[in-house]
């Protein structure tokens, strides 16, 4: 089975820097995504990495490490829009061909002025 | 590009009727949809993976006669369902994964379906 593990909540300053972190325990493992979900609303992608490394995608970067089973959401310059869930999702080889992406109880990001 | 759409976008039903909800990759096709639920405040939970022209993989723990799931065609898949109680009532959120993508992170997720069974 999979498991992850990120904060419930973080709360940040406007143009300050915030960092998620996400753990995960699984099998099969092909990539780690970020996902940003405002309330009521449906996940949109920000970003996947399926190597070591930082990748870097304006203000946001994504960070993963496969020997350590962690990665991370680094979120620069934060806007009030900002304030948003962000889950981490992992995608795995699930048999037969097929892939499934298992997400986090996500991270409740609150940006203050 | 890569758009998916769900209809309805709400629904309220009585206790006890069926509701169909359908997913549709607008702008591609795709030969995997995904089905997940989520309940106020916590994670998506996947329900199903849904593989054109044959049936779904339904996760431990969903009732696959409860949540009736169709994907006749690469742009459409539906949910339906069956005969749904109160605790039914969650945000059901389809994706979509392109069937000519060679990386299989590609997943376009739908606006949701927001169900409340009375």
């Amino acid at each position: 089975g999979q498991s992850l593990e990120q904060p419930s909540e973080v709360t940040a300053v406007e143009g300050a820097i915030v960092q998620i972190n996400c753990t995960y325990q699984t099998s099969g493992f092909y990539g780690l995504s970020w996902y940003q979900q405002h309330d009521g609303g449906a996940p949109t992608f920000l970003s996947y990495n399926a190597l070591d490394g930082l990748e870097e995608t304006g203000r946001f970067s994504s960070f993963l490490s496969r020997s350590d089973s962690y990665g991370y959401l680094l979120l620069q310059e934060l806007q009030m829009k900002d304030s948003a869930s962000y889950f981490c999702a992992v995608l795995a080889y699930s048999g037969a061909g097929s892939y499934q992406l298992t997400f986090g109880k996500g991270t409740k990001l609150s940006v203050i002025p | 590009g890569a758009v998916v759409s769900q209809h309805p976008s709400w629904v309220i039903c009585k206790s006890g009727t069926s509701v169909k909800i359908e997913c549709r990759s607008l702008d591609f096709q795709a030969t995997t949809m995904f089905w997940y639920r989520q309940f106020p405040k916590q994670s998506l939970m996947l329900m199903a993976t849904s593989n054109e022209g044959s049936k779904a993989t339904y996760e431990q723990g969903v009732e696959k006669d409860k949540f009736l799931i169709n994907h006749a065609s690469l742009t459409l898949s539906t949910l339906t369902v069956t005969s749904a109680h109160p605790e039914d009532s969650s945000f059901y959120i389809c994706s979509a994964s392109p069937s000519t993508s060679g990386s299989y992170n590609e997943q376009f997720f739908g606006p949701g379906t927001r169900l409340t069974v009375l």
